[in-house]
């Protein structure tokens, strides 16, 4: 069973601390991608990822940074966190599938609260 | 600038009825529009997708309208189902470009009551 894995599904970090959110795919897809998502605000991008080492800015990069440095793993970065970074923090990839289609497949989400 | 509006932002259904979610959207370089069903605590899941060449396409008890002139498209859930209670986001992409980037509605949260 294909899958996206987050490495943590709840996560409390204190203001100005750097965290690390860490997603791994078994799907050798090429996209990877990093939501934030928050009541009433849908789905937003903060970054995603076309290829190994290279990575484009979404719509709320701010306060965010992203790595990858293999296929297979895409990492978040806060680079210190804040009270408003808390919320759940889904990681997708995406890439042709068997059914033919390019949607994506997301992870079960990281609960990050910054206290 | 919102580029697929979701509607409506909730929905109550009895068990057996039809579930109706509408989305448009505006850019016409659009060439993939997916349907996420997100249940609590999870992450969406895709449910079922249409590429413009079509106008409609059924799984199951799920299917999605696709009505290109007017840039919308629609997800009908028959016979809805208490499991069915969940989220529901449509998406658009462009399937060439982008990274397949899909830009998301703002969501449908939909209860079918027994």
């Amino acid at each position: 069973d294909v899958k996206v894995t987050q490495s943590s599904r709840y996560l409390v970090k204190r203001t100005g601390e750097k965290v690390f959110l860490e997603c791994v795919q078994d799907m050798d897809h090429e996209n990877m991608f990093w939501y934030r998502q928050d009541p009433g605000l849908g789905l937003r991008l903060i970054y995603f990822s076309y290829d190994v080492k290279m990575k484009e800015k979404g719509d709320i990069p701010e306060g965010y940074s992203v790595s990858r440095e293999k296929k297979e793993r895409f990492s978040l970065i806060l680079e210190s966190a804040s009270t408003n970074q808390t919320s759940m923090y889904l990681c997708a990839s995406s890439g042709p599938s068997v059914r033919g289609s390019y949607g994506y497949t997301f992870g079960s989400g990281t609960r990050l609260t910054v206290v | 600038q919102q580029q697929v509006k979701q509607s409506p932002q909730s929905l109550i259904v009895q068990k057996g009825g039809i579930s109706i979610i509408n989305c448009a959207y505006e850019n016409t370089a659009f060439d993939y529009f997916p349907w996420y069903q997100q249940f609590p605590g999870k992450g969406p899941a895709l449910l079922i997708a249409i590429r413009p060449d079509v106008s409609e396409k059924k799984e199951g008890r799920f299917t999605i309208s696709f009505n290109k002139s007017a840039k919308q498209f629609s997800l009908h859930i028959m016979d809805s189902q208490p499991g069915d209670s969940a989220t529901y986001f449509c998406a658009a992409s462009s399937f060439s470009t982008n990274a397949g980037k899909s830009t998301f509605g703002d969501g449908t949260t939909l209860t079918v009551k027994p």
